[in-house]
């Protein structure tokens, strides 16, 4: 199946850090979403961006969806240790279409 | 409120049986998606139902099959199992269009 090509596949930081990661598609997207998944737990929505160019925040966490709509990143300012986990990007072509995931951005924060 | 539930939570099967998974959607959404997610994948589509009728399916077997009720709750069968079905699966309940919930799943192991 479709999947975008999401990157790096992992990361480990010092806590305290900031954290980049992004996600590009061959295909043009009309909705980027960010994922955060804890072990044993579904996604849960982080950010959710609808414009091409839009620029959101929610706390320490920042998106931005590209101006070309194949491409997205997702920055976290300022690492803690509940910020562990898998991010997964999402990209929705249109409302009628399934969501289409990236592989996920293993996030590990050393204390 | 509740948001989406799943059951079972656990479960192991042998090669060639059959399963039904069963999800709840959140109050107010009456789309349901399933996907699967392998070990160090993200979700893939694998069908989605709205009002009562499947809309869209993603690129699996016909031994994947599912129902929508009048209440909205959804149930993904497969039949005759194989290894490679073991995965975590993950029903999103959604109004028409956007604003996936995602359940915690339901996570299959095939023997």
């Amino acid at each position: 199946g479709q999947q975008l090509n999401q990157s790096p596949q992992s990361m480990f930081i010092q806590e305290g850090e900031d954290v980049s990661m992004n996600c590009t598609s061959s295909s043009i997207f009309n909705t980027w979403l960010w994922y955060k998944q804890d072990p044993g737990e579904g996604p849960v929505l982080l950010i959710a961006l609808y414009k091409a160019g839009e620029l959101t925040s929610n706390g320490r966490l920042t998106a931005q969806f590209g101006i070309t709509r194949k491409d997205s990143f997702l920055n976290i300012s300022a690492s803690i240790p509940s910020d562990v986990g898998i991010y997964f990007c999402a990209g929705l072509s249109s409302g009628n279409t399934p969501l289409v995931f990236g592989k996920g951005t293993r996030l590990s924060v050393i204390a | 409120d509740a948001g989406v539930t799943q059951s079972p939570t656990h479960l192991i099967k042998t090669r060639g049986q059959q399963v039904t998974l069963r999800c709840s959607p959140k109050s107010g959404h009456d789309t349901v998606s399933w996907y699967q997610q392998a070990l160090g994948q993200g979700p893939q589509f694998i069908f989605q139902y709205y009002e009562e009728e499947e809309r869209q399916r993603g690129n699996f077997p016909d031994r994947f099959s599912g129902h929508q009720f009048p209440n909205y709750s959804s149930e993904l069968n497969v039949n005759a199992l194989l290894l490679g079905d073991s995965a975590l699966y993950l029903c999103a309940s959604s109004p028409l269009r956007g604003g996936y919930t995602f359940g915690s799943g339901t996570r299959l192991t095939v023997v």
